[in-house]
């Protein structure tokens, strides 16, 4: 089956400009996971959705990264203002739950985001 | 202090050699853990998940020890294929929490001929 998928590929943009990216997570996975990372860093959490809501924002870096999903599916990650220090790659995940410790997180092949 | 720490590495080791890894994390209360691994310039993908007894999966075998809170990947009879960055991953979800991960920053393997 189709995996997760997630648009653009790329992306670059200006400094001060809006972005948003968006995430196709796997049909039937109600948790939807974003982190981002950095050239050489690890993987850092951004914020959950189980379903449509998002109990947990505490990784979203500053008021300028905003997200949402609705219907249970497809979510956007909006970042305003683009900053230098934005530029990493974006990466979602879903898995079928977020209630289980062991439920696999399927990532997409990311968003890269450039900004100039 | 890092809530997951591992050796960046690299690892440059021959083909058929054994390699480990080792991670540490810092909250006592983590409930499941796991290794990703990540090839260059794609995304991460599941390796194995670690219990609490140790477990292996063919020429992989990860081990779990609570008390030190270090977890470790060790790679039997390497593989040019296994080249790749190792991801120690630790879910601290406790009661009620939700399924959360926190990744090290990976340690990378390069496996030569």
């Amino acid at each position: 089956g189709a995996g997760v998928s997630q648009s653009p590929s790329n992306k670059v943009t200006e400094k001060g400009k809006d972005v948003e990216l968006r995430c196709d997570p796997i049909s039937g996975h109600t948790a939807l996971y974003w982190y981002r990372q950095s050239l050489g860093q690890g993987l850092e959490f951004l914020i959950y959705f189980q379903g449509n809501s998002a109990p947990d924002k505490s990784g979203l870096p500053s008021d300028r990264f905003s997200a949402e999903r609705t219907g249970g599916s497809v979510s956007t990650l909006t970042i305003q203002r683009t900053q230098q220090e934005d530029s990493a790659v974006y990466l979602c995940a879903s898995s079928f739950t977020a209630d289980s410790s062991y439920n696999e997180q399927f990532f997409g092949p990311g968003t890269r985001l450039t900004v100039l | 202090r890092k809530e997951v720490e591992q050796d960046p590495g690299p690892f440059n080791v021959p083909e058929g050699a054994t390699v480990a890894f080792n991670c540490t994390y810092s909250n006592s209360a983590s409930q499941s853990f796991f290794w990703y691994r990540q090839d260059c310039r794609k995304e991460p993908k599941l390796l194995m998940s670690v219990y609490s007894s140790g477990n292996e999966d063919g020429r992989f075998t990860a081990q779990l020890n609570r008390a030190s809170q270090y977890i470790s990947l060790l790679i039997r009879d390497s593989k040019l294929s296994d080249s790749a960055t190792y991801l120690c991953v630790v879910n601290p979800r406790g009661s009620g929490g939700y399924n959360k991960l926190i990744f090290g920053a990976g340690t990378r393997l390069a496996v030569h001929p």
